[in-house]
């Protein structure tokens, strides 16, 4: 059975540093693994889509990279901004499956 | 084009008391799902729909009926609500192409059973 967690629940960070989540997973037969944000009292947007058979991920200031065989993800945000602030999920999709596994979660809160 | 559309976005109920959270897309989506979050939990899925006339348990299903009523709507039902069911219930629906696979979310209903 898939799990996956992550590291650190909560950061807080200064405005303008750069910062790396955490994500792992114990089963390696991933289809993809994606990152989300979800912001207080909402629901969750889809931020970087990673497919198995790629390494990284790019959007603006977001890049997420994927380790199969250790069975980590990374999302690094460079120069970070009090808009930043939010919850921070990962996700992986099996082969052959129509679900996701998601992580608990990181609470990141970016100040001034 | 509202993306995926939850009703009602509160809800207290009583114990033992039955509800229905609705669900629905204008995105053509075949898949659609029903999620729970619960605080260090993260989200639980409940119940999935792949295609229209389909539907399959996930991760916990005790407690719960789903209906998919057509393409758009995917319904969610308590038929007796028990405190365990406190919760935050998001609807999702996935757009899968050759080269995207994106999970789409309502604003979610926070239920409370009392």
């Amino acid at each position: 059975k898939q799990e996956v967690t992550q590291i650190p629940a909560a950061l807080s960070v200064p405005e303008g540093e750069n910062l790396v989540l955490n994500c792992s997973f114990t089963d390696s037969a991933i289809y993809n693994l994606q990152w989300f944000r979800q912001d207080p009292g909402k629901g969750l947007t889809s931020l970087l889509l990673i497919q198995s058979s790629q390494r990284e991920q790019t959007s603006g200031r977001l890049n997420a990279s994927l380790d199969k065989s250790s069975g980590r993800s990374t999302l690094y945000i460079a120069a970070s901004q009090p808009g930043d602030s939010a919850t921070y999920l990962c996700a992986s999709r099996g082969i052959s499956t129509d679900k996701l596994i998601f992580g608990t979660g990181t609470r990141l809160q970016v100040f001034p | 084009n509202a993306g995926v559309t939850q009703t009602p976005k509160f809800q207290v109920l009583k114990t033992g008391q039955s509800m229905t959270l609705q669900c629905a897309q204008d995105m053509n989506h075949n898949s659609m799902y029903w999620y729970r979050q619960d605080p260090g939990m993260g989200l639980r899925l409940i119940y999935y729909s792949a295609s229209e006339g389909t539907t399959d348990k996930g991760e916990v299903p005790n407690g719960y009926n789903v209906s998919r009523l057509n393409k758009r709507e995917f319904s969610l039902r308590l038929e007796s609500a028990a405190p365990s069911q406190t919760s935050v219930y998001f609807c999702a629906s996935r757009q899968l192409g050759q080269y995207t696979d994106t999970q789409y979310f309502g604003p979610g209903t926070r239920l409370t059973v009392l």
